[in-house]
């Protein structure tokens, strides 16, 4: 059975400093990884997504995530964070072929100022 | 346009009332969900239907029935509410599962028993 492990329930980071969010996944095969972000009283939206080909995979308001088969992981980061990137971030995993996603716990980030 | 929209998107009810919550997409998806997010964040997928047929059902109790009178609308139906149903429902939907696929999902119904 697939699961998704996020750590840190909560992280904090200051203004222009890197973010890095922690995923690791299990599964008997390879998954396809997904990063999501919710902010504030919204819905979830895609921030990036890794299927097959390039391990590093670059998504929407300058994150990048890089798929680590050896490790299991698939860590979130940006260089420098902004004070708009406060929210909850999740990571999710689908096997391929299947329409079933298992969403990590999530993690919210703080920026401080 | 709002690609995926629900309605509504507060509901405050009390206990053992019936509720729907509606879910329309205008993506021409042919796959869509409803998912379940609890007070402390964590989403869990409920149903899913691919053109009007179930093809995701998780452990949810009986007294929460979807349906799907086409493939661009998932309702969600939910009998004799109680206290643990307070939550927010996500409605999302997708085109297939090949690895090009995107989930995308609605604002979200804020879901409030009393």
């Amino acid at each position: 059975a697939q699961s998704v492990t996020q750590l840190g329930s909560h992280v904090s980071v200051s203004e222009g400093a890197l973010v890095l969010l922690r995923c690791n996944y299990s599964s008997s095969v390879p998954p396809y990884l997904f990063w999501y972000v919710q902010y504030p009283n919204q819905g979830l939206q895609l921030l990036l997504k890794y299927t097959t080909g390039a391990t590093l995979v670059k998504g929407i308001n300058g994150f990048e995530a890089e798929f680590k088969k050896s490790e299991t992981s698939f860590h979130l980061t940006k260089p420098s964070a902004h004070m708009s990137d406060a929210a909850e971030y999740f990571c999710a995993v689908r096997l391929g072929g299947t329409y079933k996603y298992i969403f990590g716990t999530g993690t919210r980030l703080k920026v401080l100022a | 346009d709002t690609a995926v929209s629900q309605t509504p998107k507060y509901l405050v009810t009390q206990m053992g009332n019936d509720k729907s919550i509606k879910c329309e997409q205008n993506l021409g998806h042919d796959t869509m969900y409803w998912y379940k997010q609890d007070s402390k964040k964590f989403l869990k997928i409920m149903f899913s239907y691919n053109n009007k047929e179930l093809i995701i059902n998780e452990t949810v109790p009986n007294r929460f029935s979807p349906k799907s009178p086409d493939k661009a609308h998932l309702n969600l139906h939910i009998n004799s509410l109680e206290l643990g149903d307070s939550a927010v429902y996500f409605c999302a939907s997708s085109q297939d599962v090949t690895e090009k696929e995107t989930q995308y999902f609605g604002p979200g119904t804020r879901l409030l028993v009393l």
